[in-house]
């Protein structure tokens, strides 16, 4: 089974303050990456779902970038607010299109 | 149009005692997936069935087993329920290969004594 690597484990920081986490997976045998925002006691849901190497979405504050050469994501929220604190999820989709394999996630805070 | 629902809500075993978790989606989906999620641990794949009649391993199969009903419904049964398996199981659907994202059931909480 893949694995699927996200830094930093936890962040905590001040309303207004930009903010990025890392997303690390296997390059080879790459057909999708995608990102859920995941709040206590809700279910995840679905942020971007990116496929082509030099992708970059965006959603309002918060966008996206993808390199699946080195096998790295970039999730940035720009002008951090309270109500984006929650854990973030990165997942793995291979060229099978079967399995979805997650990292363990981000978990922002953010203070007001 | 539900989505995904699973059944039940919230769960409390004996050690030892069996149960199966159901998961139905009504959107069509060819791929569904059972997920366990644990503090610090994030969400976990247990079993994924890409599509209906095939049920495969994910990360984490020991002490369970799944069935692919039909194309709706996906169960996950513990035969022989352990403290270990205490925790909340997600289901979840897929399309299919592409840029679809992957919808999400409610969890199941389960507490096993």
């Amino acid at each position: 089974i893949l694995n699927v690597e996200q830094s930093p484990q936890s962040l905590h920081v001040q309303e207004g303050d930009s903010t990025n986490f890392t997303c690390s997976f296997p390059s080879s045998n790459f057909y999708a990456l995608h990102w859920y925002r995941w709040e206590t006691a809700k279910s995840p849901e679905a942020l971007f779902v990116m496929t082509l190497n030099g992708d970059e979405k965006k959603k309002g504050r918060i966008s996206a970038t993808l390199n699946t050469k080195e096998g790295y994501s970039y999730l940035y929220i720009k002008g951090s607010q309270p109500e984006d604190s929650a854990t973030y999820l990165c997942a793995f989709l291979n060229q099978a299109g079967t399995a979805l394999i997650f990292g363990k996630g981000t978990t922002l805070s953010v203070s007001s | 149009n539900a989505g995904v629902t699973q059944t039940p809500k919230f769960q409390v075993l004996k050690t030892g005692q069996s149960m199966t978790l159901q998961c139905a989606q009504d959107m069509n989906h060819n791929s569904m997936y059972w997920y366990r999620q644990d503090p610090g641990m994030g969400l976990r794949l247990i079993y994924y069935s890409a599509s209906e009649g095939t049920t495969d391993k994910g990360e984490v199969p020991n002490g369970y087993n799944v069935s692919r009903l039909n194309k709706r419904e996906f169960s996950l049964r513990l035969e022989s329920a352990a403290p270990s398996q205490t925790s909340v199981y997600f289901c979840a659907t897929l399309l299919g290969v592409g840029q679809e994202t992957q919808y999400f059931g409610p969890g199941t909480r389960l507490l096993v004594l």
